[in-house]
């Protein structure tokens, strides 16, 4: 049972204009949803995070936005940039262990 | 910001042979490390949560004595693939919580590749 899902595997987007990656969850405990980005034979990088209480958060060209009755969340990158092509994860955690559920990835490419 | 140093990045060795992964957190102390595994292609799986002091917890599926886990300081947790065998082949990964309450990311190592021939 795939708790986070990104139902994209791969989105292309030229240069300059708006990534949006898409991740829905169906587990209504989550209470903080994640963004990494990783390159192949690396670990992930921490991009950004949102809580459960709030439905949009900004840092730099990228923005979360949380929608929970629907159980969605969304990455806007903009203005994207050749070299944000990697696969990009959300992930999303409950609790005090604060484990990790991770979705299944989407490649993201710029091109240039 | 917080860094997880993970070592060695990548491992080749012959079947029956154990392989020792360390993770270290450099600027901070972790209570917490958990360990992953990818497969080619998919996603973070999670293995097992290590807690500084305290045993492992490990994820339905996992042999707690296949891959033993230890945690015996705040900065580092060790990951032990035993008597390894060719389905062990992965990508491991490694990441740390710092102590603070409440939700903050977790921070990755860079991965180690295991290879057993």
């Amino acid at each position: 049972d795939q708790q986070v899902k990104q139902n994209s595997p791969s989105l292309s987007v030229q240069e300059g204009r708006i990534s949006i990656l898409n991740c829905d969850y169906t587990n209504s405990m989550f209470d903080y949803f994640l963004w990494y980005k990783k390159y192949p034979a690396e670990g992930p990088t921490f991009l950004i995070s949102i809580s459960s209480i709030k439905d949009k958060n900004e840092d730099g060209r990228f923005t979360v936005f949380l929608n929970k009755s629907a159980k969605h969340l969304s990455l806007h990158i903009v203005p994207s940039q050749p070299g944000d092509s990697a696969v990009y994860f959300c992930a999303a955690t409950s609790g005090s262990a604060r484990q990790l559920t991770f979705g299944s990835g989407t490649q993201l490419t710029v091109l240039p | 910001g917080a860094v997880v140093s993970q070592h060695p990045s990548r491992v080749i060795c012959k079947s029956g042979t154990s392989v020792k992964i360390e993770c270290r957190s450099l600027d901070f102390q972790a209570t917490t490390m958990f360990w992953y595994r990818q497969f080619p292609k998919q996603s973070l799986m999670l293995m097992a949560t290590s807690n500084e002091g305290s045993k492992a917890t490990y994820e339905q599926g996992v042999e707690k004595d296949k891959f033993l886990i230890n945690h015996a300081s705040l900065t580092l947790s060790t990951l032990t693939v035993t008597s390894a065998h060719p389905e062990d082949s992965s990508f491991y990964i490694c990441s740390a919580r710092g102590p603070r309450q409440g939700p903050q990311p977790q921070h990755f190592g860079d991965g180690t590749r295991l290879s057993i021939l």
